[in-house]
Parts: structure tokens; sequence; C-alpha cells
């Protein structure tokens, strides 16, 4: 059982060009996230999916598009990257718990990039 | 969203029981508090949580006071493989209220030491 696994694991852009970050989950959650974490920072939720061909925005969207054609996938894209989008980039699942009272998010082991 | 306060770092003797302070005099009554740790360069990992009374799993102890203002987690038993910036989290609604999210601060870095 993977978990939920990112690609790549690093990368390093030029501004301007673009790039899309894989997140791939196999524990068949509802819902997916994409945050990134810069340094001496806590995570910042970039999009998230609360199931198969939803997406909402979250707190820092600007110059990102997501895409959830398939359950188990998440796609975070970069259109035209700029230096500021240098960060680690964290994918998480979490099931739907029907209540609502449980928020156990696994997380993917991120994407470091550099936008040069 | 109710915030959080935690202490910026602290340090404890490998063997000896860790316990981590929050802050979190805003929570309001049906808010839980989660922690979360980030051992350095990976994804965060689920601690535990908790509502109103104590909890305690195979990672840890969740000690809630009974005005819910604060929390302290304990790790019973800290070894160095702890040493992770430990986040406290009360989980708040999207706005929408169809999701809930979870804003993650800065931590508290807890170091074991030898």
């Amino acid at each position: 059982n993977a978990g939920v696994t990112q690609t790549p694991k690093f990368r390093v852009l030029k501004t301007g060009q673009s790039m899309t970050l894989l997140c791939a989950q196999d524990m068949n959650h509802e819902y997916m996230y994409w945050y990134r974490q810069d340094p001496g920072m806590g995570l910042r939720l970039i999009h998230y999916s609360v199931g198969e061909g939803t997406t909402a925005k979250g707190e820092v969207p600007d110059g990102y598009n997501v895409s959830r054609l398939k359950k188990q996938n998440f796609l975070l894209g970069l259109e035209s990257a700029a230096p500021s989008q240098t960060s680690v980039y964290f994918c998480a699942s979490r099931n739907s718990s029907g209540t609502g009272k449980k928020d156990i998010q696994y997380f993917g082991a991120g994407t470091r990039l550099s936008v040069l | 969203d109710a915030k959080t306060t935690q202490p910026t770092s602290m340090d404890c003797a490998e063997g000896r029981a860790a316990n981590l302070p929050c802050n979190h005099s805003t929570i309001s009554g049906n808010e839980y508090v989660y922690w979360y740790r980030q051992i350095h360069s990976q994804g965060p990992q689920y601690i535990i949580h908790g509502l109103k009374n104590n909890e305690t799993n195979e990672m840890a102890s969740l000690i809630i006071t009974e005005d819910r203002k604060s929390s302290t987690l304990i790790l019973p038993h800290a070894t160095l493989r702890d040493t992770a910036v430990y986040y406290c989290i009360v989980r708040a609604r999207t706005s929408g209220g169809s999701n809930y999210k979870l804003t993650f601060g800065k931590g508290t870095l807890l170091t074991v030491n030898p």
C-alpha cells in the first residue's frame, strides 16, 4: 500500500516555463489537497477537491490550476512559473468520514520546486 | 478560525516524557484539536485529535483542559526519531461550509537529545 505518491520529487524550472505535479493515492479517498510550504513556515492550502471532477480554491490559489479527472489523481499545474513559486509542495488525501468529525490527512513526501 | 499559540522550540532528553503545550483560547464548542508532526524533509504525519476528553493512542496522549482553551501533547518516552516540528491545529470549516480545513502554523520544533 503506497499511500500518497508525488511525482516528481525535485524539479528546477526557468521563469515562464510550465509544469504539472502529479499526486496519486491508492486509499480510495474522496478528498485531496495541495499545499505549499516555504522555509520556516507552516503549510498553506493552494487548492483542494472533494471528489472526482470537483476542485475548489484554498488560501493561496493564484498562479496555480488543478484537475481531478480520476478519483485517485490530483494534478497541480503551473502555467507560467515565477520565482515566488519556489517552494516545497505537498499533496494530501483523506476519506469522507460522513460525520465530519475526523480529518486525518495523509501526506505525500513532497515535491521540491525551484524556479530560477 | 481559532488561532493556536505554541512555543517555537523545546528540548527533551531521550527516554523522558515530552510535553508540548498549545493555547487555543478562542476555540468554539464544536471544533476539534488535531496534532500533526513533520520530520525534517518529510510530509506531515497525523498523531492524535480530540474534542473534550483526553485521548491516547499508540503514539501519544492528548490532554485538553476542561475549558478547552489549551491542550498538551504528551510523548511518554521520547526517542531521537521523535525530533520534529509538532503542529497543534484547530479544525475549521472552509468557506461555504462544505469542507473542513487544517491550518498549519509554525509549530514547535522538538529536539530530543541523547
